[in-house]
């Protein structure tokens, strides 16, 4: 059972615009959610991560929106550009477990025209 | 500071075969853990290794294993190989217990014919 859902499964984004990637869990002993980039023939870059005391984190570029009542966390990734074509991973998870142990979402592929 | 190394990047074993992959952490980094990631499941959590113990292990059989050493690189080992097992596998590291950030080599491109 996956414990991490992602969507969209991919998106197409016009360079300058912005990608939005959402994700939702159910696991509420989950205390730390980074999003991954990965491009292809490489492994998983980290790129931004947050913790549920606060609801938004922003670094650069690129945004993530906390919502804990509601499980769910998104990220924003703005004026896009074609570099940022890749796979995103949301993941998410807890102390009470390991932090060593990610549960990844689908993952979900963007792709950014000129 | 270099990063998570993997070794070797690429492989081809045939069905029945063992496989051992090797990863480096980032020098100073004490916890490893690896992934298999898969066009159809994603990416899995394997396992876990901490200070060479075994800290958390993912839903995989016992054809899985691993270990650390004292220097804290680790192996993962797979056994009695099948087709389902061609995956990219994934290492990651981390600098503490209490540190949750984990950073990924390239990984290893395994192929079973």
């Amino acid at each position: 059972q996956q414990q991490v859902k992602q969507s969209p499964q991919s998106l197409i984004v016009q360079k300058g615009g912005i990608s939005i990637i959402n994700c939702a869990y159910e696991n509420t002993a989950f205390d730390y959610f980074p999003w991954y980039q990965q491009f292809p023939g490489k492994g998983p870059a980290l790129l931004i991560a947050i913790r549920p005391d606060v609801s938004e984190k922003k670094e650069g570029r690129f945004t993530i929106s906390f919502n804990k009542s509601a499980k769910q966390f998104s990220l924003h990734i703005m004026d896009s550009q074609p570099g940022d074509s890749a796979t995103y991973f949301c993941a998410a998870t807890g102390a009470t477990d390991s932090w060593g142990k990610l549960q990844f979402g689908a993952g979900t592929q963007v792709v950014v025209t000129p | 500071k270099a990063g998570v190394t993997q070794t070797p990047r690429y492989l081809i074993k045939t069905r029945g075969q063992q496989v051992t992959l090797s990863c480096s952490p980032i020098s100073g980094h004490r916890s490893v853990s690896w992934y298999q990631q898969t066009p159809g499941q994603g990416l899995q959590f394997l396992f876990e290794y901490f200070s060479e113990t075994q800290r958390n292990k993912g839903n995989f059989p016992g054809r899985f294993s691993g270990r650390q050493f004292s220097n804290s690189r680790s192996e993962m080992n797979v056994s009695t190989l099948e087709l389902g097992d061609s995956a990219l596998y994934l290492c990651a590291s981390r600098k503490t217990e209490s540190y949750n950030e984990q950073f990924f080599g390239p990984g290893t491109r395994l192929t079973v014919l």
